[in-house]
């Protein structure tokens, strides 16, 4: 079982649509996690950390459900700039495991 | 500010050449230091880290190595690449405690042919 699994996806939404993802980790002492934004061709950006009460960026919402080891990103309104891979990312002691990535596509 | 500075952006090698890909971090001390591959369409692949000069850790043991020989400053070689060497390496660095985010660099194109 890989540490970090997402929705292979790929998300083929309309503007304005709201699109989820989810991620489950199997290691139950992670700390942190967070969710990236990669771009074609380009290096992963930060995206959001995600607390333990979730928290909300916008039109971002990112929750955690530690007793059930997942963790949610919500996209409200999507816009076309959107479109990218969403990253899972848990912490470890001295690294962070990724998750494979999400494609969404908004389309017009 | 803190930034993080990867060269070259495109490499096309030869298989069988060496190779060497650096990248160094300003503005902070000390900090945890990473090189991941990304092959087409996959996801990240930890290479090696750092949590000090001259302490690296490797998770992938293969023709790749790495070196820290200055605070802020990462390396990764390669003695004698192979055509499965191809990809996009990314350095990425940490601050210390497990609430930090990694930063990226913009990453190097490899093409091994």
């Amino acid at each position: 079982r890989k540490e970090v699994e997402q929705d292979p996806g790929p998300f083929n939404v309309p503007e304005g649509a709201t699109v989820a993802f989810n991620c489950t980790y199997s290691n139950s002492a992670s700390q942190s996690f967070f969710w990236y934004r990669q771009d074609c061709r380009k290096e992963p950006k930060l995206l959001m950390s995600v607390y333990s009460s979730g928290n909300e960026d916008g039109r971002f919402t990112a929750q955690l459900n530690r007793a059930s080891q997942y963790i949610s990103l919500l996209i409200r309104d999507s816009k076309l700039s959107d479109s990218a891979t969403y990253l899972c990312v848990v912490n470890r002691i001295d690294d962070m495991r990724f998750g494979a990535g999400t494609r969404l596509t908004v389309k017009p | 500010s803190q930034t993080i500075h990867q060269w070259p952006a495109t490499l096309v090698q030869p298989v069988g050449s060496p190779l060497s890909l650096e990248c160094t971090v300003e503005g902070t001390s000390n900090p945890n230091l990473y090189w991941y591959r990304q092959a087409a369409g996959r996801g990240l692949q930890l290479l090696f880290y750092s949590i000090g000069i001259d302490q690296i850790s490797s998770e992938v043991p293969q023709n790749l190595s790495a070196s820290r020989p200055q605070d802020r400053q990462f390396i990764l070689s390669s003695k004698k690449l192979l055509l499965s060497d191809s990809g996009f390496y990314l350095c990425a660095w940490r601050g210390r405690g497990v609430y930090y985010g990694y930063t990226f660099g913009s990453g190097t194109r490899l093409t091994v042919v």
